[in-house]
Order: structure tokens, then C-alpha cells, then sequence
């Protein structure tokens, strides 16, 4: 069981738009900045979405990232087949002398 | 370019111990936190431990707390995992990853090594 709840699939047709929900609590998402990574079949997990809805060199603008309260989302818009792929959002969690919490992953299908 | 490359995971029995190492390039390593964070097979991601650019402060999840130590070499450039009292529930990927700034609370994960397996059977 994960602390940060993430739907485990979602599913879209190319140039569709996607929503990935994150949903957390206030002693992470509420009161810290969320993350977002891209894991690849096969391969290690990159940054996606950094500080809530800052995107890093290189990442489309397709990509975009949004926090409200405790809860932060992921929206893929114009879909392509090689966003096929899990996504993972993550924060800091002030519990516990602190630590990092992520969501357990949503598999994106390009259908 | 900026590379983390792990090292030293393999197969070990139930109870052995196992030491993964993080060779790091591309950046000045003194200055930057680094952590642990663990995939269990056809499962998500797992933090595991955090260590301080100067390695004066540590953290570990409840699940390692006792059996792992992380530390670092800055003059190796070098990050470490040492892990005793292995069981089957730590067969992972362990991928060690850099920290934008320090301390992580306020930053993120901005590169990531390729991993290292480790198995251990149940």
C-alpha cells in the first residue's frame, strides 16, 4: 500500500489528452512540492515533472504537471505511442524525521 | 555527461549480505545528496535510504532500518549500500539516484543510474 494513491492504469488513444491522478496527504502532497517520473519498459525512471509543473530540458511541453491541496496531477495531451509507459509521482513526506514517499505507479496504455 | 553507474548486486542466500556501490561522474559529488531506491519485480518504486552531501545525515525506510547502511567516498566518488539480513522481500532493482540540491525535502531526483539487480530466494 502505497502513501500516495495513483490509479494503477490508465489508457488513451494517440492525440488524446490524459489525466494521471495523486493523491496524498498533508504531511506530503499538502505541505511539499510533488514530482513526477517516466519509467520506460525496461529501463530506469527518468524525471518528468519537477517542483509541481516544472518540466526539465528536454521533455515535451505535451507534459504538464498541477497541484491543488493534497492531491496533484499528471496531463499528457496530443498521446503518442511512446508515452507508452508507467508514471510515478512523488513528495516528501514530514512523518517520521521525513522521507520520500511515492505513488504506486500508473501504466499508461496507447491503445 | 552527468553518470551514475551501480555495481554489485548478484544472487546470495536468505540472512547474507550484499554491498552495492554507485560510481558517480559528471558532477561535483561532494556536493550533492544522494539516495537508494528499490523495484521489486513487476512492482513500483520503493525508496530505500538518503544520505547528506557530507554524510553527516542518513535516513532509511522502516523496511531496512537496522539491516542496511548507506555511506559514501567523496574522494571515490563513490556511493555504498551495505545490506545484512537479506530476505526474499529485498529481491529488487536498486537504482541509486542524485539529488537536485540538498536537502531532498526541497528538491528532487534528477538522474538516475541504469540499477543493479540483487536476488534473494525465498
Amino acid at each position: 500500500q502505497s502513501v500516495l494513491t495513483q490509479p494503477p492504469s490508465a489508457s488513451g488513444t494517440p492525440g488524446q489528452r490524459v489525466i494521471i491522478s495523486c493523491s496524498g496527504s498533508s504531511s506530503n502532497i499538502g505541505s511539499n512540492i510533488v514530482n513526477w517520473y517516466q519509467q520506460l519498459p525496461g529501463t530506469a525512471p527518468k524525471l518528468l515533472i519537477y517542483r509541481n509543473n516544472q518540466r526539465p530540458s528536454g521533455v515535451p511541453d505535451r507534459f504538464s504537471g498541477s497541484k491543488s491541496g493534497t492531491s496533484a496531477s499528471l496531463a499528457i495531451s496530443g498521446l503518442q505511442s511512446e508515452d507508452e509507459a508507467d508514471y510515478y509521482c512523488a513528495a516528501w513526506d514530514d512523518s517520521l524525521n521525513g522521507h520520500v514517499v511515492f505513488g504506486g505507479g500508473t501504466k499508461l496504455t496507447v491503445l | 555527461e552527468v553518470q551514475l553507474v551501480e555495481s554489485g548486486g548478484g544472487f546470495v542466500q536468505p540472512g547474507g549480505s550484499l554491498r552495492l556501490s554507485c560510481a558517480a561522474s559528471g558532477f561535483t559529488f561532494s556536493s550533492y545528496g544522494l539516495s537508494w531506491v528499490r523495484q521489486a519485480p513487476g512492482k513500483g518504486l520503493e525508496w530505500v535510504s538518503t544520505i547528506s552531501p557530507s554524510s553527516v545525515s542518513t535516513s532509511y525506510a522502516d523496511s531496512v532500518r537496522g539491516r542496511f547502511t548507506i555511506s559514501r567516498d567523496n574522494s571515490k566518488n563513490t556511493l555504498y549500500l551495505q545490506m545484512n539480513s537479506l530476505s526474499a522481500e529485498d529481491t529488487a532493482v536498486y537504482y541509486c539516484a542524485k539529488g537536485e540540491r540538498w536537502p531532498l525535502k526541497y528538491s528532487y531526483m534528477d538522474v538516475w543510474g541504469k540499477g543493479t539487480t540483487v536476488t534473494v530466494p525465498s
